[in-house]
This record gives C-alpha cells, structure tokens and sequence, in this order.
C-alpha cells in the first residue's frame, strides 16, 4: 500500500522535554510538510521540505524543528521551546512544488503535553 | 493569516438532503481545492477547481468557483450519514522563486442524521 504513515498516533510528554514525532512516506514525493491542527481550527503550516537536505519554515515555526535526510522521512520534533505544544500534528507529501499542489496526508500524531 | 473561510461553521442535515457549503478568500489564487477530514483522522482530497474553472462535479460533489466574488462552495447531493466529516477548502498561493503555499480555512462541521 502506498501512503503516509505517522507514529505514534498519541503521544504523551512532560513540559520541557523535547518530543520528535514521525512521518514516512512511500509515495516518491518529492515535499513533505508539517501542520499542527488545534480544536475547531484550520491547519497551520509549521514547515515545508520540497527537496531532500532543504526544508523551509513555515507560519509558525518557532518552537519546531525537522530534518530532511531521505526522500521519503520528514521527522518533526517539538522542543521545549514550543509554548503550546499539545494539539494535533498532521503531515503531508505532493508530488513536487508545481501546480497543481494536491497534497496526501497522514493520520495524524495528537500530542498532549502536561 | 487564513485564507480561506468556510461557512456555515457547523451544519447538521438529514440523510437525502443535500449540504452546501461555502469558502471566501481574500487574494487571488492558482487552485482552490477541498479536503474532508474524519475526526480525529488525516484529511483526504476531495477536488480541485483551478481558478479559470468555473464549475466540477466528482461523483456526489460539485464545486463551483467564482473569482470575482473571491468565493467557492462545495455541494454535496444526497447526503448520507457516512458524509459526516469536517470539510476544508484550501486555496494554494504561487509566489516567485517556486514556493507554492496551501491555506486552508477553519472548515465546516457536516452532520448527517440517518
């Protein structure tokens, strides 16, 4: 089966520990991408890759942190810096940049940190 | 900030019926497009309209798009209970140097009652 897969699917953490949360995908898409989704909210872009070794940040970066080191991992990890971390965290692949953009997600990790 | 912004915020129909739903944006766009989110589960594409398309139809769905009123809505016919979901409109912004952006509203909670 080709898709995204995202671990673990809940996550539970102290405050002030870092936390890194996982996505994998075997679509051979070239951009990668990390949202975070809180209650009755849209998403949010936390950052993007479109190319392996080269990730951008997104809208709301501060606090986050990712690699790019194969085509087909995006890990993401939360630091302690994040002051609100606990909410839902959904990545997702495209093909590439160019238009026309659609975007497959993963199940999504819902962190709670306490 | 959002782009999008769906209304209603919440609609709650009958099976049978047909759901309409709406999503305003505020800047021009390449794409408009529509995802469905499960809850609690990763949000999966629905449709794509590009911005010199005026109306799609997907099986039950049909989008339509209209530029000058920086406005899309999404029809769903003949609901049923299985269409319960959050539903998305995502408008993707092209900027210079291949950064493309998707922004997705806050979305419209759809409850379909057998």
């Amino acid at each position: 089966d080709g898709g995204i897969t995202q671990s673990p699917k809940y996550l539970f953490r102290k405050e002030g520990q870092n936390v890194t949360l996982s996505c994998e995908q075997n679509l051979n898409h070239d951009a990668m991408y990390w949202y975070r989704q809180d209650p009755g909210q849209g998403l949010r872009l936390i950052y993007y890759s479109q190319i392996v070794n080269d990730f951008q940040k997104g809208d709301i970066a501060e606090g986050y942190s990712v690699s790019r080191e194969k085509k087909e991992s995006f890990p993401l990890t939360v630091t302690s810096a994040q002051k609100n971390p606990t909410a839902f965290y959904l990545c997702a692949s495209s093909i590439g940049t160019s238009v026309p953009y659609e975007q497959y997600f993963g199940p999504g990790t819902r962190l709670t940190v306490t | 900030s959002q782009q999008g912004e769906e209304d209603p915020q919440a609609l709650s129909i009958q099976e049978g019926e047909n759901a309409t739903m709406n999503c305003s944006y505020k800047t021009s766009i390449n794409n408009l497009q529509w995802y469905r989110q499960n809850s609690g589960r990763g949000l999966v594409h629905l449709i794509l309209i590009r911005s010199n398309e005026r109306e799609k139809h997907s099986g039950r769905l049909r989008v339509t798009l209209d530029t000058s009123k920086k406005s899309s809505s999404l029809l769903i016919t003949a609901s049923r209970a299985a269409d319960t979901a959050s539903y998305f409109c995502a408008t993707l912004k092209v900027f210079s140097g291949g950064y493309n952006k998707l922004i997705f509203g806050a979305g419209t909670r759809l409850a379909v009652h057998p």
